[in-house]
């Protein structure tokens, strides 16, 4: 089955440095990548839509200075926090869709593992 | 603005009897409807889906019920199993352009399933 790796599952930094998550399509190619955030017993809030060579699409209130997101590849897209903050401390979860499944919209994602950021 | 909803936190049911998961939407946008079940730690695992044109949907011990007029889906799982413990997400997403982008799954908050041995 399609497998999306996230990496790291686990991360501990300090106020104010940057950390940078990676998402990963292990065995298909994947043009839209999702970027989620999950606050302790709440629902998957989506944070960005990456796109393959073209600029990320912000949901309504993220900031996307302090969310970096780059999709570089077919296969690989990564969100950066930058200046991390504790309030930044959450569970971000990547998912992507194969490429090419149509009609996209009612194509199951593909979820990662999940990284868990603390910010100290 | 919870377009999704799972009004039940937590469910408790006993080995071998049916789950049942209830669901909940606002937006009559939503036309793809699907079950997601998550570990802690982990990612959210793909269940099962439906489509806005059918009423039921079934694979293996899994179901899924639609009902578009009071906006309400719910998944069945019969029998129950002590593995099927997690926490279950239903989501939903539309065909057309919603909301400035397409293909966006909105998630609902989740209830947790304890399925005791």
């Amino acid at each position: 089955g399609a497998v999306v790796s996230q990496h790291p599952s686990r991360v501990i930094c300090k106020s104010g440095t940057s950390v940078k998550i990676e998402c990963r399509s292990l065995d298909f190619q994947a043009t839209t990548m999702f970027w989620y955030r999950q606050f302790p017993k709440q629902s998957l809030m989506l944070m960005a839509t990456s796109n393959e060579g073209s600029k990320a699409t912000y949901e309504q209130g993220v900031e996307k200075d302090k969310f970096l997101i780059n999709h570089a590849s077919l296969t690989l897209s990564t969100l950066t926090v930058t200046s991390a903050h504790p309030e930044d401390s959450s569970f971000y979860i990547c998912s992507a869709r194969l490429l090419g499944q149509e009609p996209s919209y009612n194509s199951p994602l593909h979820f990662g593992n999940g990284t868990r950021l603390t910010v100290t | 603005d919870q377009q999704v909803k799972q009004n039940s936190p937590s469910l408790s049911v006993q080995e071998g009897r049916i789950s049942i998961l209830n669901c909940d939407y606002t937006n009559s946008m939503f036309d793809y409807f699907l079950w997601y079940k998550k570990y802690p730690a982990e990612g959210p695992t793909f269940l099962i889906s439906i489509s806005s044109i059918k009423d039921k949907n079934e694979d293996g011990r899994f179901t899924v019920f639609l009902n578009k007029s009071a906006k309400h889906l719910s998944l069945h799982i019969v029998p129950s199993q002590p593995g099927d413990s997690a926490v279950y997400f239903c989501a939903a997403s539309a065909r057309v352009n919603y909301g400035g982008a397409t293909n966006k799954l909105i998630f609902g908050t989740g209830t947790l399933l304890a399925v005791q041995p």
